[in-house]
């Protein structure tokens, strides 16, 4: 059972396009939802991430915005460039407990120059 | 600061051997995961370490899999006996203070190919 579900797999996006991925949750305790980054050969690494108190947050060129009531959270990468190209990962975790993550299934985005 | 390492970055084994991963978290981090991705699949939580202590044990798959957490620096991860299923990439986080709900930071993960 997937608790949480991102789409799309996949996205090609010219350069100085704006790159969308979205995600969506089941289980309403979440109250933590980082987007990870990750290069081949590398790790994922923390990109941005939003608590449910907010609707949106901005860091330079990427934003999350979040639809507490649609159970949805959704990244926007304005100006896509070409070093944008990677794997981009939605997680979600409770604030009691481990605080492990739940991944999406990440999406693999190419950024055409 | 180094960051987590983890080692092997690659590993070949066939189907019954026994395969051991090490993680390194970032210096002074309380907070251990092991994680794994199978091909095209979600990264899923494996376990938690707080210090020396298994926190959660959840994400396990089986018996086959031992994690340890020698004095509550670097841990390692066993498979025996590993099968084909097994295979994936294993990443290993920290983050620092076990009370609060803080950036994991990820390793570059060891990718375990069992043939």
């Amino acid at each position: 059972q997937q608790q949480v579900k991102q789409s799309p797999q996949s996205l090609i996006v010219q350069k100085g396009g704006i790159s969308i991925i979205n995600c969506a949750y089941e289980n309403t305790a979440f109250d933590y939802f980082p987007w990870y980054q990750q290069f081949p050969g590398k790790g994922p690494a923390l990109l941005i991430a939003i608590r449910p108190d907010v609707s949106e947050k901005k860091e330079g060129r990427f934003t999350i915005s979040f639809n507490k009531s649609a159970k949805q959270f959704s990244l926007h990468i304005m100006d896509s460039q070409p070093g944008d190209s990677a794997t981009y990962f939605c997680a979600a975790s409770m604030a009691s407990g481990t605080y492990k993550y739940i991944f999406g299934t990440g999406t693999r985005l190419k950024v055409l120059a | 600061e180094a960051g987590v390492t983890q080692f092997p970055s690659h590993s070949v084994i066939e189907k019954g051997q026994t395969v051991t991963l090490r993680c390194d978290p970032i210096s002074g981090h309380d907070n251990l995961y092991w994680y794994r991705r199978v091909m095209g699949k979600e990264i899923k939580f494996l376990l938690h370490f707080v210090k020396e202590s298994k926190q959660d044990e959840s994400g396990m798959p089986n018996n086959r899999f031992l994690a340890e957490r020698t004095g509550g620096t670097y841990s390692t991860l066993k498979v025996q006996p590993a099968e084909l299923e097994d295979s994936g990439v294993y990443f290993c986080a920290s983050s620092q203070d076990w009370q609060l709900q803080e950036t994991q930071y990820f390793g570059p993960g060891t990718r375990l190919l069992v043939l």
